[in-house]
Formats: structure tokens, C-alpha cells, sequence
């Protein structure tokens, strides 16, 4: 069994400041871990995905997550937020061996401020 | 680059009628998937495709059937909508289980 917790559902950060978004997940096996982005009306975009190589994965725009298995946390940072970073967040667990076993998270609506 | 397209964009249906919603990918992938997404609920899955010919139900298939005759496309078929069915429907495609998705835009079904 899996399952992955989104911990906020809505952030709200300002222009220039840091970006911590967090999951933690739950999974039988080794997972796959995935970030994807959506912006408003339009589908998901992934980030960064995390297989088993390094814990400290960087994906596009300047996101990252570190993998913490002892936390069985995935969460996603950016030190510095920008405007175009305004979007909905999903962590997804997959157990890489079956393709109609993915999780998503309820996701978290980043809201960033002038 | 087209990547995985949706057609139509927006539908609004009554109850009790039928449609079929295209996916179509152009970058030889053998998973299909097709997704809906309701508010505060993250995606789920509905039904899913490891290569052509094939089909399996995902988290939430009842109500739903979809068909996967050619490596491209793959339908998703309401047959008697109902409200609950009002949604935003993503479908998706990867070249393997924990490889990559790629999503289509989206498409918006209301059910009245």
C-alpha cells in the first residue's frame, strides 16, 4: 500500500522569498517520487523526479527536493519565489512496477506576493 | 512539437448522453492513462493502457470504458453521463511506470 500527504494545501509566500513546499509519503516499496506543477487552466508539467539515484534531486526553474527516507519526506524548495511560480503543486509516489498504481497528493496552491 | 493532445477542450453534456473524449500522443509511449480532477482531490485515475490492445481500471472506473486500438489514441467513452461526472479529465502518457507523464491540456465536462 501508498499513499502521500500533501501538508498545506494553500502557501503563500512573497516575491524573492524562500518556497517550501512538503510531502511526505508512505509506500511498501521503493518509490518513484514526482513534483509536477499546474498552472491555472492548464495540465501538469513536471518538476523533478526522484529514482533511487541521489537524494538531492534539482529539476527545472530552480526547484529541488531532497529525498529523506528515514522522514519518508519529498519536500520541494526554491530559495527565492518568483511571480510565475504561482501554480498548483503535486507530489505523486509510484511504486515503478505498476503503471495504474501512481498517488497523487490533494496538492497545495502556491500564492506568491508582490 | 504536439506532444499529448485532448479533443474537445470544453463539453457540456445532459444527463443521461454519451460522448467520447480523443487522446492522442505522438511520442511512441506505451502508457496511456486518463485522469479526473475535482477540486481538493488531487488527480485520480480512471482507466489506464500499458501498450495497444490493452486496458485496465484504475481507482475509479465506474461509469467510464475506454478502448486502445491504435499505439497513439486512447478513448475514454461515458456512456450515460451523470452530474458526478462533471470534471476536468487529463489524459496522460509515459514511456514506462516510473518514468515521466506527460499530460494533455485538459479537457471540461459538465454534466447539466
Amino acid at each position: 500500500a501508498q499513499s502521500v500527504t500533501q501538508l498545506d494545501s494553500h502557501v503563500s509566500v512573497s516575491e524573492g522569498t524562500p518556497v517550501l513546499l512538503r510531502c511526505n509519503y508512505s509506500s511498501s516499496y521503493s518509490p518513484s517520487l514526482f513534483w509536477y506543477v499546474q498552472h491555472p487552466n492548464k495540465g501538469l508539467q513536471l518538476l523533478l523526479k526522484y529514482t533511487s539515484a541521489a537524494t538531492l534531486v534539482k529539476g527545472i526553474n530552480g526547484f529541488e527536493a531532497e529525498f529523506k527516507k528515514s522522514e519518508t519526506s519529498f519536500h520541494l524548495t526554491k530559495p527565492s519565489a518568483h511571480m510565475s511560480d504561482a501554480a498548483e503543486y503535486f507530489c505523486v509516489v509510484s511504486p515503478g512496477t505498476n503503471a495504474g498504481k501512481s498517488t497523487f497528493g490533494d496538492g497545495t496552491t502556491l500564492t506568491v506576493k508582490p | 512539437n504536439a506532444g499529448v493532445t485532448q479533443t474537445p477542450k470544453f463539453r457540456v453534456l445532459k444527463t443521461g448522453q454519451s460522448m467520447t473524449l480523443l487522446c492522442a500522443q505522438d511520442m511512441n509511449h506505451e502508457y496511456m492513462y486518463w485522469y479526473r480532477q475535482d477540486p481538493g482531490m488531487g488527480l485520480r485515475l480512471i482507466h489506464y493502457s500499458v501498450g495497444e490492445g490493452t486496458t485496465a481500471k484504475g481507482e475509479v472506473p465506474d461509469g467510464y470504458n475506454v478502448s486502445r486500438l491504435k499505439k497513439q489514441n486512447f478513448l475514454l467513452g461515458l456512456e450515460s453521463a451523470a452530474p458526478s461526472q462533471t470534471s476536468v479529465y487529463f489524459c496522460a502518457s509515459s514511456y514506462s511506470a516510473n518514468t515521466e507523464a506527460f499530460f494533455g491540456q485538459g479537457t471540461r465536462l459538465t454534466v447539466v
